[in-house]
């Protein structure tokens, strides 16, 4: 069975300084992953996701996040965070050929003046 | 275009009274999904449909049901409301097609809250 996890429930960080939010999967077949960011009062917005090819995806407002199949992990970094991106991010998985997503319980990414 | 709508914003249920949430989406998608979203737990797949007329369950249906009469619209009905339902509750959809494909476009959300 296919599960996503994001260890960390929250991440403090100073704006400018960079910051990394991890998440890993299990799954024995082969997967799509994507990272959403919910700002507050708001539905999903799609950040950037990895379907094939390069394992370096780059996404919106500077988001990037790379695939390592190995470790089975999809970190999502920036190498400096603004204020405006204090939100909840969200790892997700999908398989299958009706694009269900299974997600991770989310990073609250808080951005301190 | 709207993109995904859904509609009421917020709503507030006495236990065992009975609603339905409504989403509509106008790009054409032909998968559509509704997800329940609880504090620290993510989002959990409620029911999912593939096209008019078809649906199937997720992770989570119980107390729910879904009905896909055309394209645009699905909705999510709770027949008899529990405390437990209290929950935002969001619809997305997605094209199967190669532009674009697996990206899932979310509405809003519905605040329910059951007393």
């Amino acid at each position: 069975a296919q599960s996503v996890t994001q260890l960390d429930s929250q991440v403090p960080v100073f704006e400018e300084a960079p910051v990394e939010l991890r998440c890993n999967y299990s799954s024995s077949v082969s997967v799509y992953l994507f990272w959403y960011v919910q700002y507050p009062n708001q539905g999903l917005q799609l950040l950037l996701k990895y379907l094939s090819g390069s394992t370096l995806v780059k996404g919106i407002n500077g988001f990037e996040a790379e695939f390592n199949k190995s470790q089975t992990s999809f970190h999502l970094r920036k190498p400096s965070v603004h204020i405006s991106d204090t939100a909840e991010y969200f790892c997700a998985v999908s398989y299958g050929a009706t694009n269900k997503l299974i997600f991770g319980t989310g990073t609250l990414l808080a951005v301190q003046p | 275009n709207a993109g995904v709508t859904q509609t009421p914003k917020f709503r507030i249920l006495k236990i065992g009274q009975s609603m339905t949430l409504q989403c509509a989406q106008d790009m054409n998608h032909n998968y559509m999904y509704w997800y329940r979203q609880d504090p620290g737990m993510g989002l959990k797949l409620i029911y999912y449909s593939v096209g008019a007329g078809i649906t199937d369950k997720g992770e989570v249906p119980n107390g729910y049901n879904v009905s896909r009469s055309t394209t645009e619209d699905f909705p999510l009905r709770l027949e008899l409301a529990a405390p437990s339902q209290t929950s935002v509750y969001f619809c997305a959809s997605s094209y199967s097609g190669t532009a674009d494909r697996d990206t899932q476009y979310f509405g809003p959300g519905t605040r329910l809250t059951v007393l």
